[in-house]
C-alpha cells in the first residue's frame, strides 16, 4: 500500500533562512510526487511535483525539491524563508500506471517563519 | 486562472439528513474527485471519477456516499443519512487526464457541519 510520511508536525524557521521541509515515501511501484500548500481556510494549492528526469524539481513561489531514490525521500526546500511562506504543507504520493488513481496525502506539516 | 468551485463553503446539517456538496470542475478537465479533510488530520481520498463512472474509491466511500456528473459541468457528492463524523471539510479536485503525472486541482472545500 502506498504511504507518505512527513515527520514533522511543525517547523520552525526564520525569514531569510533556509527550510526544509521532509517527506518520506512508500509506494509498490515508480511514484510520482506531489507538494501542495494549504493556507487557512484556503483549498490545495498545488506547488511542485517530480514525474522523471532532474531530481531537483523547482516549483512555484521560489521552492523546490529534491527525490531521492534510495532513500525514498522527496524533501521540500527553499534558500530563503519569507514570513508568507507560514501555512501548511502536504506531502502527496500517487503509483506510477494509471491516470485518476488517488493521491495519497501525508498528514501535513506546518511551516512557522518568524520575522 | 481556471479554477474549480465549490458550493457552498458552509453547510451545517442534522444528523441522518442528507446532503449535496456541489462542485464546478474546471472545463478541459475530465478526472473528477472527492477528498475529505477531518479538522486537525491529514486529506483523505474518498473517489475519483472518470467518464461517467467511479474509477476509484476507498474504504472511507461507503454506500452512503455517491457521486453524479448531473450536467456537463457540475460533480456532485451526496451522503445520504449524514453522521456526526462525517463533519469535515470537504475537497473538490479535477485533472486533465494523464499516466497520473498530472496535479489535481483543488477547490476551496465545504465545511460540513453535522450536528
Amino acid at each position: 500500500a502506498q504511504s507518505v510520511a512527513q515527520p514533522e508536525d511543525q517547523v520552525n524557521v526564520a525569514e531569510g533562512n533556509p527550510l526544509t521541509v521532509k517527506c518520506t515515501y512508500s509506494v509498490s511501484g515508480n511514484p510520482y510526487l506531489f507538494w501542495y500548500v494549504q493556507y487557512p481556510n484556503r483549498g490545495l494549492q498545488f506547488l511542485l511535483k517530480y514525474i522523471t528526469g532532474d531530481n531537483l524539481v523547482k516549483g512555484s513561489y521560489g521552492f523546490e525539491a529534491e527525490f531521492n531514490k534510495s532513500q525514498t525521500s522527496f524533501h521540500l526546500k527553499k534558500p530563503s524563508a519569507l514570513v508568507s511562506d507560514s501555512a501548511l504543507y502536504f506531502c502527496a504520493v500517487r503509483d506510477i500506471g494509471q491516470a485518476g488513481t488517488a493521491l495519497i496525502f501525508g498528514k501535513g506539516t506546518t511551516l512557522s517563519v518568524s520575522s | 486562472e481556471p479554477e474549480v468551485t465549490q458550493t457552498p463553503s458552509h453547510q451545517v446539517t442534522q444528523m441522518g439528513q442528507e446532503v449535496i456538496l456541489r462542485c464546478v470542475p474546471i472545463s478541459n478537465h475530465l478526472y473528477f474527485y472527492w477528498y475529505r479533510q477531518i479538522l486537525g488530520q491529514k486529506v483523505e481520498f474518498l473517489v475519483s471519477f472518470y467518464n461517467n463512472e467511479i474509477s476509484e474509491k476507498s474504504e472511507i466511500f461507503d454506500d452512503q456516499f455517491s457521486v453524479e456528473r448531473p450536467d456537463g459541468s457540475n460533480f456532485t457528492l451526496k451522503i445520504r443519512s449524514t453522521k456526526l463524523e462525517d463533519s469535515a471539510m470537504y475537497f473538490c479536485a479535477s485533472s486533465v487526464p494523464g499516466q497520473g503525472s498530472t496535479e489535481a486541482f483543488f477547490g476551496q472545500g465545504t465545511r460540513l457541519t453535522v450536528v
